[in-house]
């Protein structure tokens, strides 16, 4: 079956650095996604990995290695707007979006 | 650009009634629209896939009958819950591609929370 694995919930301080892992098995692989969602609200885009290396954006970056089925997401900087689930996903061969259960990251002061 | 709306942000139903969400793309064509439910700490599960002018492709244990899916035009899609009942309050949350399947990025709405009492 397609599985998709990342921790319940982190905690971080403000100002520091927190990274975020996923590990998947899906049949096929045509990309990760991670998204940001805060509660209430619908998921945002944040990244987009489809080959092994790291996807610097500002003070989020992504890493992907697709031999060892496994994806990074680091933030850097924390502020506490940063508190938000962040969901790793990965498009599957028919081009359908398997989603993670989300990491709930709490930043405290 | 690429926004994606939803009607209603929030509805409280009765038992045995039914609810209609409407998802709109505002500036583009969506081609495809996605379905999807989310409980509360839980992850986003797709309920179903719908193409403009065709029936909907339902995941493995949806009910098509209950959950009934149109999508009427390339820029609306309607979810209704027909006869709702508690255990299908949640947060409704579709998406939108445009372009074929084999496109990357979904917009997603702001989402629906469905309340059944």
């Amino acid at each position: 079956g397609q599985n998709i694995d990342q921790p319940t919930e982190m905690t971080a301080t403000e100002g520091a650095i927190v990274q975020i892992n996923c590990t998947y098995q899906t049949s096929g692989f045509n990309g990760l996604f991670w998204y940001q969602q805060h509660a209430g609200e619908a998921p945002t885009f944040l990244s987009y990995n489809v080959l092994d290396g790291l996807e610097e954006k500002g003070r989020f970056s992504s890493f992907l290695s697709r031999s060892k089925g496994y994806s990074y997401l680091l933030l850097k900087e924390l502020q506490m707007k940063d508190s938000a689930s962040y969901l790793c996903a990965v498009m599957d061969s028919n081009y359908q979006l398997i989603w993670g259960a989300g990491t709930k990251l709490i930043i405290k002061p | 650009g690429a926004v994606v709306s939803q009607h209603p942000s929030w509805v409280i139903c009765k038992s045995g009634t039914s609810v209609k969400i409407e998802c709109r793309s505002l500036d583009f064509q969506a081609t495809t629209m996605f379905w999807y439910r989310q409980f509360p700490k839980q992850s986003l599960m797709l309920m179903a896939t719908s193409n403009e002018g065709s029936k909907a492709t339902y995941e493995q244990g949806v009910e098509k009958d209950k959950f009934l899916i149109n999508h009427a035009s390339l820029t609306l899609s309607t979810l209704t819950v027909t006869s709702a009942h508690p255990e299908d309050s949640s947060f409704y949350i579709c998406s939108a591609k445009e372009g074929s399947a084999s496109e990357l990025e979904q917009y997603f709405g702001p989402g629906t929370r469905l309340t059944v009492t």
